[in-house]
């Protein structure tokens, strides 16, 4: 089972739609959680951190259920920027950095007209 | 957050030949990290590079394919070796970022390797 899993989409979505990701871990020592954005040809950006109490920023709200090992990404009032793929990471002890990243391999998003 | 400056940004290279990468960052950091994306894939830790020590491999990866250097707090490079066309990948560079502990990325290397 792979640490990280994320549904690879497409999610084709209209403009002001709100839509949602989930992405499950596999490991109940992971610490910490991001959602990253990754722009065709680009590298990937930090969107949000994921906090237990659930965060927003703007039209971006995650949340973080620690008890299913899952996190989400609520999109509302979709633009057309928003095209994406939008990346699940997760963070676990590693015994060579102390620290290691885990990726899922993202969800795309297109928002169309 | 972190600056980091990677270069090249792209490269064609003959299958045999090794080709440096090079990331500068604007802060000094204590860990830098090297990632590889091939196409359609998560990304990969490939090592860590720490400033006076030697870096530490990930599962699958190999100093002699993957050398690294770290010579300072701001800089690493790392040369993939003896190339082959199953190395052709976007590789990335990456440094942990301040407060929210967010990482940061390279623009990323993308290789073809023919």
């Amino acid at each position: 089972r792979k640490e990280v899993e994320q549904d690879p989409g497409p999610f084709n979505v209209p403009e002001g739609a709100t839509v949602a990701f989930n992405c499950t871990y596999s490991n109940s020592a992971s610490q910490s959680f991001f959602w990253y954005r990754q722009d065709c040809r680009k590298e990937p950006k930090l969107l949000m951190s994921v906090y237990s109490s659930g965060n927003e920023d703007g039209r971006f709200t995650a949340q973080l259920n620690r008890a299913s090992q899952y996190i989400s990404l609520l999109i509302r009032d979709s633009k057309l920027s928003d095209s994406a793929t939008y990346l699940c990471v997760v963070i676990l002890p590693n015994s060579n950095s102390g620290y290691a990243l885990n990726f899922g391999k993202g969800t795309s998003l297109l928002v169309t007209p | 957050s972190a600056v980091i400056s990677q270069k090249p940004s792209r490269d064609i290279c003959q299958r045999g030949t090794s080709l440096t990468i090079q990331c500068q960052v604007d802060s000094q950091v204590t860990m830098m990290f090297w990632y590889r994306q091939q196409p359609g894939q998560s990304l990969t830790l490939i090592a860590t590079a720490n400033q006076g020590s030697e870096a530490t491999y990930e599962s699958g990866f190999v100093i002699d394919k993957f050398p690294i250097s770290r010579p300072n707090l701001t800089f690493s490079t790392l040369t993939v070796s003896n190339m082959s066309p199953e190395d052709s990948s976007i590789y990335l560079c990456s440094v942990l970022g301040q407060g929210n502990y967010g990482y940061t990325f390279g623009s990323g290397t993308r290789l073809t390797v023919v």
